[in-house]
């Protein structure tokens, strides 16, 4: 069976030093892997997610993932927060059963807390 | 705008008593999905339809009842069966149930049962 285990359910930090959210997953197929956030009392919204190709992905905010396949891990991170990142995060993985349908398989989320 | 929406955003049930949540989208979508959230558990999948007048199981089914009769709506009913149902509730759809598509969420559905 699939999973995503998310190391640290809290991540406190200051304004304006690094963050590296942790997550893991246990697959036995190739996966395709997301990250989602969201904001107080609101949906989830994407991200960035990892498909194919540079294991290296960006978004437009100033996040970025890579992708290990060796040590099954898809971190999160940011050279630099501001207090607007202050947000709960969901890595996920879409398990690649070959048949091309599925679902998304969440972690427990970690909600990022920046201080000014 | 296209988007999802879900209504309302707060509800209030009596034990014993069934609440059916909405969630529209216009976004043309055949994939639409209902998530149960609890604080430390992330999103746990409850119902999912790929297509009109489909629709399977999730993770977390019991308690629960969908119906899709129209692309654009995806109800769900949580029953009196539903031991424990006070939680957030969130819909999402996609293009298709491909395993590359993103999921696009609503706003969702805070359920307090008194």
């Amino acid at each position: 069976a699939q999973s995503v285990t998310q190391l640290d359910s809290q991540v406190p930090v200051f304004e304006e030093a690094p963050v590296e959210l942790r997550c893991n997953y246990s697959s036995s197929v190739s996966v395709y892997l997301f990250w989602y956030v969201q904001y107080p009392n609101q949906g989830l919204q994407l991200l960035l997610k990892y498909l194919s190709g540079s294991t290296l992905v960006e978004s437009i905010n100033g996040f970025e993932a890579e992708f290990n396949k060796s040590q099954t891990s898809f971190h999160l991170r940011k050279p630099s927060v501001h207090i607007s990142d202050t947000a709960e995060y969901f890595c996920a993985v879409s398990p690649n059963y070959g048949g091309s349908q599925g679902n998304l398989i969440f972690g427990k989320g970690t909600k990022l807390s920046v201080k000014p | 705008d296209g988007g999802i929406t879900q209504s309302p955003k707060y509800l209030f049930r009596k034990e014993g008593q069934n609440v059916t949540l909405s969630c529209e989208q216009n976004l043309n979508h055949d994939a639409m999905y209902w998530y149960r959230q609890d604080p430390g558990q992330g999103l746990r999948l409850i119902y999912y339809s790929q297509i009109v007048n489909d629709f399977q199981k999730g993770d977390i089914a019991e308690g629960y009842s969908v119906s899709r009769e129209k692309k654009e709506s995806f109800p769900l009913t949580v029953t009196s069966a539903q031991k424990n149902p006070t939680a957030f509730y969130l819909c999402a759809s996609s293009p298709d149930r491909a395993v590359y598509n993103e999921q696009f969420f609503g706003p969702g559905t805070r359920l307090t049962v008194l």
